[in-house]
């Protein structure tokens, strides 16, 4: 299985500030990397696919980068509804697996 | 509009199957490239991918739980069922499923819509 390795596990930030997710794969994923969001008592909401496409109705201030195995999650000008766990995920190869997690709380 | 809605018993006696029924609409399951991969959220919140059925009736599961799980699927119906045998405590979680789109133009195999997800205990 590929494993998928987030930092940092939680990090705070102020509204406007900009946070920086990392994700590493222990082998080489290409770009087949996606980022979800989740709220508390929420399903989680594709962010990202294909490592750096913003999915559609996500707010541009989230973007992606990266590629092979290691993968950045970007959140600009951080606003009061992005607290929240963002998970990455490989979609390489079988089984899926995903990240431990981050979660993102605004000071 | 895609949407997904998970349905099954909240609890589940140790050693009993799980069944598990993810009724979907706004896209059929005859498709070229589509896919209805089921994942589950222990309460410690890492999520675990379980399986996945496409359009061409293909299926993948994972290897950690295969000899558990079983997935059908009825077009005419919407509908994408998971078995799951021998449930135990440790099973206990939020089980959701997925769309997923493997075609050209498509998101490169990511989850883009989501169920609410369905909570199921296992204890006796």
């Amino acid at each position: 299985d590929i494993q998928m390795t987030q930092s940092p596990s939680s990090v705070s930030a102020s509204v406007g500030q900009t946070v920086t997710i990392t994700c590493r794969a222990s082998q080489d994923v290409g770009g087949w990397l996606a980022w979800y969001q989740q709220r508390p008592g929420e399903a989680p909401n594709l962010l990202i696919y294909g490592a750096s496409s913003l999915q559609s109705g996500v707010p541009s201030r989230f973007s992606g980068s990266g590629i092979g195995t290691e993968f950045t999650l970007t959140i600009s000008s951080l606003e009061p509804e992005d607290k929240a766990t963002y998970y990455c995920q490989q979609a390489k190869s079988f089984p899926r697996t995903f990240g431990q997690g981050t979660k993102v709380d605004i000071k | 509009q895609i949407s997904l809605k998970e349905s099954g018993p909240t609890l589940v006696r140790p050693t009993q199957t799980l069944t598990l029924t993810c009724t979907f609409s706004g896209f059929s399951l005859a498709t070229p490239g589509v896919g209805v991969d089921f994942i589950r959220q222990t309460p410690g919140e890492a999520l675990e991918w379980l399986g996945l059925i496409y359009w061409n009736d293909d299926k993948r599961y994972n290897p950690s739980l295969r000899s558990r799980l079983t997935l059908t699927k009825d077009t005419s119906k919407n509908q994408v069922v998971l078995t799951m045998t021998n449930m135990e405590p440790g099973d206990t979680a939020t089980y959701y499923c997925a769309h997923t789109n493997i075609a050209a133009g498509g998101v490169l195999a990511a989850f883009d819509i989501w169920g609410q997800g369905t909570l199921v205990t296992v204890s006796s």
